[in-house]
């Protein structure tokens, strides 16, 4: 299964929200997970099962969809939330991951 | 305090063999399937392997199926990445990780600092 990401960057100001989408090339259910990653660090899981919220992920990340298609949306955007994202479909090994969303600070 | 620790990383000629160590704390290792996931210089997060519970279970992507074989140790709490057949292309930083709540379904929610490892002739 491959998952494309888009945008593959995105330019946003404290404040705004964004919007990534995730695309599964085969139905997946809500087998989603989405993660965050800052340069120098591992990734950190927010959303999985699609929409459910990782424990300690603040309420401005949600997330939504299912089948193939699926979306990350940040409210409300913060400093420490400029990062590079990216889905993760956990249906089947192996569990393959969208080439990642670069979140800028515009 | 949740942790797992990556070991084993260097520099290593093409064809050669390299192993990954990974030390798990703060949580009941055998309940856990567990993940090898890495990430070449610059680019995306790749899964490499997982295997489960009490190893009985194991999947490797298709670009390391045959050269790279994953086991675990449960009376020293550790997951392991064997590496043979070394390639360039497996240039990477190496992490482990662990499924969330067990199982494959929900994600990979604690990982450990990464282990890089370098093919370079």
């Amino acid at each position: 299964i491959q998952m494309t990401q888009s945008p593959s960057s995105v330019s946003a100001s404290v404040g705004d929200r964004v919007t990534i989408t995730c695309r599964a090339t085969q139905a997946i259910g809500t087998w989603l997970a989405w993660y965050q990653q800052k340069p120098g660090r591992a990734p950190k899981l927010l959303i999985y099962t699609a929409l459910t919220l990782h424990s300690g992920v603040p309420s401005r990340f949600s997330g939504s969809g299912s089948g193939t298609d699926f979306t990350l949306t940040i409210n409300n955007l913060q400093p420490e939330d400029f990062a590079t994202y990216y889905c993760q479909q956990t249906d089947n090994f192996p569990p393959t991951f969208g080439q990642g969303t670069k979140v800028e600070i515009k | 305090e949740v942790q797992l620790v990556e070991s084993g990383g260097g520099v290593v000629q093409p064809g050669g063999s390299l192993r990954l160590s990974c030390a798990a704390s703060g949580f009941n290792f055998d309940d856990y399937t567990m993940h090898w996931v890495r990430q070449a210089p610059g680019k995306g997060l790749e899964s490499v392997s997982q295997i489960n519970w009490d190893g009985s279970d194991t999947y490797y992507a298709a670009s390391v199926k045959g050269r790279f074989t994953v086991s675990r140790d449960k009376n020293k709490d550790s997951l392991y990445l064997q590496m043979t057949s070394l390639k360039t292309e497996d240039t990477a930083l190496y992490y482990c990780a662990r499924a969330a709540f067990g199982g494959n379904s929900y994600g990979l929610d604690v990982w450990g600092q990464g282990t890089t490892v370098i093919v370079s002739s």
